[in-house]
């Protein structure tokens, strides 16, 4: 049964580092078929993608064209996890987050819920 | 980026009865290297992640009840609930991976008549 476990602080002030950890059990991020996601909800945006990583070989990243300059998703395959790091987060970066397994998105995280305030 | 669009935004259906939900993809989201239209559908309870229904556009996850279908092709596709129990009140979303950026449907709110 896979798990994803996440981590990381829910309260930031604009221009801080947003940084959050996903811990998987049951798979490998290493595997070879399958990705690894990151998705944030809010009111606003409704569930939007930020990106992506896999490995086919070697290590891939895709994102989205929105966080593209500010966004960075790596794998630590030493500890099975992978992590996103959002830079320069303002009000507008408040959302749950969440780690998904896929796609299909068939295996997600418990969500976290990222406050950007002064 | 491929623009998913739901309908209706709500819905209300007695117990019992039949639930349909649309979703339109602003292009064709059937991939002919796999035969294979990249659409899913989930389900999201309030302080809930979503929970992966319907994938391949018809294939229902392991343990998701058969009241759930899944029908359509290339751009317009549909999620019925057949004999709507009251633990299916919930959001529904759809969702392409066809491309990246992936992109999900604005969601439709389903209640109890």
């Amino acid at each position: 049964q896979v798990q994803l476990r996440q981590s990381g602080p829910g309260l930031l002030k604009p221009s801080q580092t947003l940084s959050l950890t996903c811990a998987i059990s049951g798979d490998s991020v290493s595997s070879d078929s399958v990705a690894w996601n990151w998705i944030r909800q809010s009111p606003s945006r409704g569930l939007e993608w930020l990106g992506r990583t896999y490995y086919r070989s070697k290590w891939f990243n895709d994102y989205a064209v929105s966080v593209k300059s500010r966004i960075t998703i790596n794998p630590d395959t030493s500890k099975n996890q992978f992590s996103l790091q959002l830079n320069s987060v303002t009000p507008e970066d408040t959302a749950v987050y969440y780690c998904v397994r896929g796609a299909p998105l068939d295996y997600w995280g418990q969500g976290t819920l990222v406050t950007v305030s002064s | 980026d491929i623009v998913m669009t739901q309908s209706p935004d709500s819905l209300a259906v007695s117990l019992g009865e039949r639930a349909t939900i649309n979703c339109k993809s602003s292009q064709n989201i059937f991939y002919s290297f796999n035969n294979k239209n990249h659409l899913s559908w989930y389900q999201q309870k309030p302080g809930q992640p979503p929970k992966l229904l319907i994938y391949w556009a018809s294939t229902r996850e392991s343990g998701v009840p058969d009241r759930f279908s899944g029908s359509g092709s290339e751009t317009d596709f549909t999620l019925t609930i057949n004999s709507l129990q009251a633990e299916d009140v919930a959001v529904y979303y759809c969702q392409q991976y066809y491309g990246i950026p992936y992109t999900f449907g604005q969601g439709t709110k389903l209640q109890i008549k």
